[in-house]
């Protein structure tokens, strides 16, 4: 199992800019979800999905759009991009089941705006 | 809102021990701690439910206070392998479907 994956590691947009960034998982998970890290923030919450065809606002949805079209794959999409979205962006995957079971995390993508 | 985690960096001589701290003003299902290395993406630790239980994993482990909406998380006898960022998430009563909200991180760096 490769376990959750993210497309691509590393991105340089310049400002206004378009691009999706892809999050897949094999371990058939209900639940995942996108975060931002940036230096002394922590992992922010942007969007989630409870499952295919749903998704839901984090703390820090504005400039972003995401979709779950299948189970397996979930995209965020950044429309028209600003230097204040330069950030690692991580991917995450749960099992359903309230408070059970732990996220597993993507290796990440490091999003540079100019 | 984010969890309030303190001390926001911790350096430690190898074998010493620390405490981490998470508290929340919400009334808190569970919490979860994890570690993240520079680079890296986080990595699970452990998970506390409601009711004050008390985990432990190796020579770490946690406590969870639900009364008081905190949790500390113990390291005993602190290895090299120890360092890096330690991260709290927790579940609210009342929100929906597992979502967890992570603290700023506290950085821990062992020096030998």
């Amino acid at each position: 199992n490769a376990g959750v994956t993210q497309t691509p590691k590393f991105r340089v947009l310049k400002t206004g800019q378009s691009m999706t960034l892809l999050c897949a998982q094999d371990m058939n998970h209900e639940y995942m979800y996108w975060y931002r890290q940036d230096p002394g923030m922590g992992l922010r919450l942007i969007h989630y999905s409870v499952g295919e065809g749903t998704t839901a606002k984090g703390e820090v949805p504005d400039g972003y759009n995401v979709s779950r079209l299948k189970k397996q794959n979930f995209l965020l999409g950044l429309e028209s991009a600003a230097p204040s979205q330069t950030s690692v962006y991580f991917c995450a995957s749960k099992h359903p089941g309230q408070s059970s079971y732990e996220q597993y995390f993507g290796p990440g993508t490091r999003l540079t705006v100019t | 809102q984010q969890p309030v985690q303190s001390p926001q960096a911790v350096i430690l001589r190898e074998g010493e021990d620390a405490v981490i701290n998470c508290s929340s003003s919400k009334a808190l299902y569970s919490v979860h701690w994890y570690r993240q290395k520079h680079g890296e993406a986080p990595v699970f630790l452990m998970i506390l439910l409601k009711g004050g239980e008390q985990k432990g994993h190796d020579k770490i482990s946690a406590s969870f206070n639900e009364k008081k909406q905190q949790s500390s998380l113990y390291l005993t006898a602190s290895q090299l392998s120890y360092s890096g960022t330690y991260f709290c998430g927790t579940e609210s009563r009342g929100s929906s479907a597992s979502k967890i909200i992570f603290g700023s991180g506290t950085r821990l760096s062992i020096r030998p």
